[in-house]
């Protein structure tokens, strides 16, 4: 079944406890990105990469870092993360001979106290 | 600051009726426009997308885009209540994966 794992799904952590979220197509698509989403603002886009290690900055970059050295994984790393990072977060993937469709993995909920 | 907006609804409608759902954006420079459909705490999943100005028709969706008027709109025909779910319009930039999300109208269709 072609689809984006994320993992976790759910984490609550503290602040300053550097954190990983996983993210894995199995769609041999060229492109991926984060998002994160929050009552009233909708999907904001964090990271995106559009090859093996080539990264770039979406709009709402601050706190965050990724890396891409495989075409299917594309981790967000949070290195210190702080209360405002609580959020809703979303990967996604896409591919230009696809129209650049985003499919997007189930979402990992992160919880910063 | 490239924008998308989007009433935020709730827009109720009756079942069998015309939802209209609307979103305008900032950036001229936007080629494609996509609308997702998001039920509550799941993913976003496509419903359709458009790059050329006018109608495109997918079923009971049609999805129109006037870029002079940098307006892009999706009408759902024959609503049903499976249709209730909020509605995410979003805009991609002229270069590679720049993505632009408007907030989301919440569409509740009553039986």
């Amino acid at each position: 079944e072609a689809q984006v794992t994320q993992n976790p799904r759910y984490l609550i952590t503290v602040t300053g406890k550097k954190l990983t979220v996983t993210c894995s197509q199995n769609m041999n698509h060229e492109y991926m990105s984060w998002y994160r989403q929050d009552p009233g603002l909708g999907l904001r886009q964090i990271y995106y990469s559009m090859n093996v290690e080539v990264t770039d900055k979406g709009d709402v970059p601050e706190g965050y870092k990724v890396s891409r050295k495989e075409k299917r994984n594309f981790p967000l790393i949070l290195e210190s993360p702080s209360p405002n990072q609580t959020s809703l977060y979303f990967c996604a993937s896409s591919s230009p001979s696809g129209a650049n469709v985003l499919t997007f993995g189930a979402g990992s909920r992160l919880t910063v106290l | 600051q490239k924008e998308v907006e989007q009433n935020s609804g709730p827009l109720s409608v009756p079942e069998g009726a015309i939802a209209s759902l609307n979103c305008t954006y900032s950036d001229r420079g936007s080629q494609s426009f996509f609308w997702y459909r998001q039920y509550s705490g799941k993913s976003p999943e496509l419903i359709m997308f458009i790059y050329s100005n006018g109608d495109k028709e997918d079923g009971r969706f049609t999805a129109q885009l006037n870029k002079a008027s940098q307006y892009v709109s999706l009408l759902i025909r024959d609503s049903q209540p499976s249709d209730s779910a909020t509605y995410l319009c979003a805009a991609q930039g002229d270069y590679g994966q720049n993505f632009v999300f408007g907030p989301g109208t919440r569409l509740s269709v009553l039986p």
